[in-house]
C-alpha cells in the first residue's frame, strides 16, 4: 500500500506571496493533518480535517489554512509568507478520525527569501 | 515551560548498548502516547503507541508509560547503527467534543547515534 505523499517536495519562494502544499492520505485513510517542523519550534500541530471538515486546530495566524476534498486529499495554503514561515510542512493521515496513529509523509520544504 | 520535555540530547553509544530515551509531560488529559524515529529529510515514522500506563514491546523496543508520574520511555536493546536517527515522543488528548485525538503534542526530539 502507498504511503502518504507529499507535493511538492521543495518550494522556494519569496516573502509576501503565497503557497500551496498538496498531500494524498494513505488509501482508505479519510483524516488528515498538517504540521510545521522548525529546527526553534519542533514539530506544531497545525489542522487537522475529517469529512472534508476541519476538526482541530492549532495556535497559527488566519494566513495559514487548509481544506479536505471528497477524495480526503487535502491541501494547506499560506498567504503573504513570511522568513518565519521557512519550515517542514508534514502531512500525517489515519484511518478514521478518532485514531491515535498517524502516519507521516516526507514533508514539503519550503524556503521563504 | 513546553508541555512536553525531551531530552534532545546528542546521545551517542556503541552498537550493542540498551539505549534510553525520556520525555515528561504536564498535560494530565495526555492519553495516547507514541515513538517516532526520524532519518534525516524524512518524514516521522511511527515506532510504537501506548494507550495510558503500561508497558508494550515490539521486537527490540520497549516503550514504558507512567502516567502518575507523567513519564515516558523508549528502551532499545541491541541497538545498531541503522537506529541512528532522531527519536521523537508524541502525545494526544480528546478534542473538546472527545471525538479526535488528532492532535500530536511532541518533544523537541533525541539525535541518537549508534556508532559501530
Amino acid at each position: 500500500k502507498a504511503g502518504v505523499t507529499q507535493t511538492p517536495r521543495y518550494l522556494i519562494k519569496t516573502r509576501g506571496q503565497q503557497v500551496t502544499l498538496s498531500c494524498s492520505p494513505i488509501s482508505g485513510h479519510r483524516s488528515v493533518s498538517w504540521y510545521q517542523q522548525t529546527p526553534g519550534q519542533g514539530l506544531q500541530f497545525l489542522f487537522e480535517y475529517f469529512s472534508e471538515t476541519q476538526r482541530n486546530k492549532g495556535n497559527f495566524p488566519g494566513r495559514f489554512s487548509g481544506r479536505q476534498f471528497s477524495n480526503s486529499r487535502s491541501e494547506m495554503n499560506v498567504s503573504t509568507l513570511e522568513l518565519g514561515d521557512s519550515a517542514l510542512y508534514l502531512c500525517a493521515s489515519s484511518f478514521r478520525l478518532a485514531q491515535e496513529t498517524q502516519y507521516f509523509g516526507p514533508g514539503t520544504r519550503l524556503l521563504v527569501l | 515551560q513546553k508541555e512536553v520535555e525531551q531530552d534532545p540530547g546528542p546521545l551517542s553509544v556503541p552498537e550493542g548498548a540498551i539505549v534510553s530515551l525520556n520525555c515528561t509531560y504536564s498535560n494530565s488529559a495526555f492519553q495516547y502516547f507514541m515513538w517516532y524515529r526520524q532519518y534525516s529529510r524524512k518524514g516521522p515514522e511511527l515506532l510504537m503507541y501506548t494507550y495510558s500506563s503500561g508497558n508494550k514491546e515490539d521486537g527490540r523496543f520497549t516503550a514504558q508509560v507512567d502516567k502518575s508520574s507523567k513519564y515516558i520511555s523508549l528502551f532499545i536493546r541491541d541497538s545498531q547503527p541503522s537506529d541512528s536517527a532522531t527519536y521523537l515522543c508524541a502525545m494526544s488528548a480528546p478534542d473538546a467534543g472527545g471525538t479526535s485525538y488528532g492532535k500530536l503534542t511532541f518533544g523537541q526530539g533525541t539525535i541518537l547515534t549508534v556508532h559501530p
